[in-house]
């Protein structure tokens, strides 16, 4: 098993650009999340779904976007990038009613 | 609002002490807690969890207490060990597995 992986690793993209973030993930869960990781705080969710078709927003939604067509994956999409979100950006899946989300290995993500 | 937060942002300990890292939550309705461990350039890793109604959960070679009366949360790593060298995050979790974390813990060992 792969396990939640993502791709790319690294990015740097203008002010203004978009771009997605991948995220896919084989071990069938229901759940799954991103989180962005800035320096000095914790991890903070983003968008979150339930299930596929079913999304919802997190703490800092502001800036993204989230779909979930599949149980498999899901992307985040940067509409129009901006300084404010250059960070680590982490996907994680989990099971319903079974604690401890897998992660991925993170996205360093900079926008000049 | 509700948070999540860690006493001390770093801890130096000498290897084959015990490492006790400290958590404060403030959700009371939260339904249970995760201790997460983050190597340089990694995801998180689960290391232990909590429920709510539970004051203590053992793993190999980490303890985590639970004192809901204050709000606090706590990891004990017995014989650390150079590989426990991370960021300890605590997280809470209330409703559809959303997780709240903490700033983190530098745990350094010393050799």
């Amino acid at each position: 098993n792969a396990g939640v992986t993502q791709t790319p690793k690294f990015q740097v993209l203008k002010t203004g650009q978009s771009m997605t973030l991948q995220c896919a993930q084989d071990m069938n869960h229901e759940y799954m999340s991103w989180y962005r990781q800035d320096p000095g705080m914790g991890l903070r969710l983003i968008h979150y779904s339930v299930g596929a078709g079913i999304t919802d927003q997190g703490e800092v939604p502001n800036g993204y976007n989230v779909s979930r067509s599949t149980t498999e994956d899901f992307p985040l999409r940067l509409l129009s990038a901006a300084p404010s979100q250059t960070s680590v950006y982490f996907c994680a899946s989990s099971i319903k009613g079974v604690t401890g989300a897998f992660f991925g290995q993170g996205t360093r993500l900079t926008v000049v | 609002g509700e948070s999540v937060g860690l006493h001390l942002p770093t801890l130096s300990v000498q290897e084959g002490d015990n490492s006790i890292i400290n958590c404060a939550y403030s959700n009371s309705a939260s339904d249970y807690f995760i201790w997460y461990k983050q190597e340089s350039g990694k995801g998180p890793q689960f290391i232990i969890d909590i429920r709510s109604n539970m004051d203590k959960r053992q793993g190999q070679r980490v303890t985590v207490l639970l004192n809901k009366t204050v709000k606090h949360l706590s990891l004990q790593i017995a014989a650390t060990q150079p590989g426990d060298s991370a960021v300890y995050f605590c997280a809470d979790v209330f409703g559809n597995e959303k997780l709240t974390f903490g700033t983190g813990t530098r745990l350094t060992i010393i050799p």
